[in-house]
């Protein structure tokens, strides 16, 4: 089965550092998504780009935030500095809007800042 | 922007019962309506989806129910199992194609007692 790959799966940094989440979405699938999931939040949307160019990233915090696809294999979600809020588990997902089908997600990126 | 409420937090069945989840969403331009099952440690999974245009689906033993006139949804599982127990989130777009950014809700536990 394709699957979306996130790397790396656990991290723990201190306050302060960055941190930069990478995420290799489904071959053919021209539409990236970064979600971020906390217990009080839930799951909500980051960013999300099409065909590589960034769409929406209005729910990111854009003073230590970025998001790129600096190619169709790789997309990146940098945090920089890192603080202790950011601690959550982050999700990478893939979709195709000429398919219509439902995105699907990595297995995630738990970051932990301390 | 969307609003999706899901109900309830937890939903506690005996094996082989029905487990019913329901969900609304306050935007009625919102055409396409996954459900996604978590399990612990992953990320998301699609399960079923349905588009404004068709009021039931099924596959198996699950089937989703949309009302567009109430805006409405909701995840039906017949005869549960234990491989059941999970978290399931709702989530709607207004794109109808799975290609934008979804709004999620903030999951049921759902637990299958045996």
């Amino acid at each position: 089965d394709a699957r979306v790959t996130q790397t790396p799966r656990h991290k723990v940094t201190e306050m302060g550092q960055e941190v930069t989440m990478r995420c290799q979405p489904i071959l053919g699938h021209n539409t990236v998504f970064w979600y971020r999931q906390t217990m009080m939040q839930g799951l909500e949307l980051l960013a999300y780009f099409r065909n590589r160019a960034p769409l929406d990233d209005s729910g990111m915090p854009k003073d230590r935030f970025s998001a790129e696809m600096p190619d169709a294999t790789l997309a990146t979600l940098k945090i920089q500095p890192s603080e202790p809020r950011d601690s959550a588990v982050y999700f990478c997902a893939s979709g195709s809007a000429r398919t219509g089908y439902g995105y699907t997600f990595g297995s995630g990126t738990r970051l932990t800042v301390v | 922007g969307e609003n999706v409420e899901q109900h309830p937090s937890t939903l506690s069945v005996q094996e082989g019962d029905s487990a019913v989840i329901k969900c609304t969403y306050s935007d009625s331009a919102s055409n396409y309506f996954p459900w996604y099952k978590q399990e612990l440690g992953k990320g998301p999974q699609l399960i079923i989806d349905i588009r404004s245009n068709v009021g039931e689906k099924k596959d198996q033993r699950i089937a989703v129910t949309l009302n567009k006139t109430a805006k409405h949804f909701s995840l039906h599982i017949t005869e549960t199992q234990p491989e059941d127990s999970a978290v399931y989130f709702c989530a709607a777009t207004l794109s109808g194609g799975g290609a934008d950014g979804l709004t999620f809700g903030k999951g049921t536990h759902l637990i299958i007692q045996p």
